[in-house]
């Protein structure tokens, strides 16, 4: 398996809701990533886990919560969201020893908070 | 942090001709620096990348340059071909053995005329 995997595709939630957005690649990859991208805007980075634990955290608001179960998984929780944080949440994954740094993207959960 | 600029920001050419996108970045110890291509409702989709340690790197019809003293770094596309329309990221990293977030120029749509 070659690709990293997003569900759901699209979710729409109100800002007293509880989500979670999920990301699984099966690629042995031990780095995994979140990125928001907001319409004509390029993807920012949020939160980056490098052997199941989380290394960067870019300062990104309590409301939006990561998780590593494993090696393969990548969730990100969300509550109380605004409806500022819609947009398109890119979750990927790179090989995360050495020098082989290429991150693979996955095809994203596109998120409306109403 | 590393802030990366990019341009032009749209890029309109006849097919057949070539295209070339220009990024810069500024910080010094960024050592790897990908290209992505994103169409519209898609996935950003690596397309080449190169190392700082690489002056230029080419791949059938596309090939990046990377001049480090001037820290700017090029996407040139020959042969330009319909299926080339989309939006084109740079970014810039970091790559000392672990995993790290890329930062992305703001995009350049280009455009493949008839």
């Amino acid at each position: 398996d070659t690709e990293v995997t997003q569900t759901p595709k699209h979710l729409v939630m109100g800002m007293t809701n509880k989500k979670s957005l999920k990301c699984e690649q099966h690629m042995g990859h031990r780095a995994m990533y979140w990125y928001k991208q907001k319409a004509k805007k390029p993807p920012e980075l949020m939160f980056v886990y490098s052997y199941e634990k989380l290394s960067i955290n870019e300062s990104v608001p309590s409301r939006f919560s990561p998780e590593c179960p494993n090696s393969s998984l990548l969730n990100l929780h969300l509550h109380a969201l605004q409806p500022e944080d819609s947009a398109l949440y890119l979750c990927a994954s790179s090989h995360g020893t050495g020098i082989y740094n290429e991150q693979f993207f996955g095809p994203g959960t596109r998120l409306t908070v109403l | 942090g590393e802030n990366v600029e990019q341009h032009p920001s749209t890029l309109s050419v006849q097919e057949g001709d070539s295209a070339v996108i220009k990024c810069t970045y500024s910080d010094s110890a960024s050592n790897y620096f990908p290209w992505y291509k994103q169409e519209l409702g898609k996935r950003p989709q690596l397309i080449i990348d190169i190392r700082s340690n690489v002056g230029e790197k080419k791949d059938q019809r596309i090939a990046v340059t990377l001049n480090k003293t001037a820290k700017h770094f090029s996407l040139h596309i020959t042969e330009t071909q319909p299926e080339d329309s989309a939006v084109y990221f740079c970014a810039a990293s970091y790559s000392g053995g672990g995993a790290d977030g890329l930062t992305f120029g703001k995009g350049t749509h280009l455009i493949i005329q008839p």
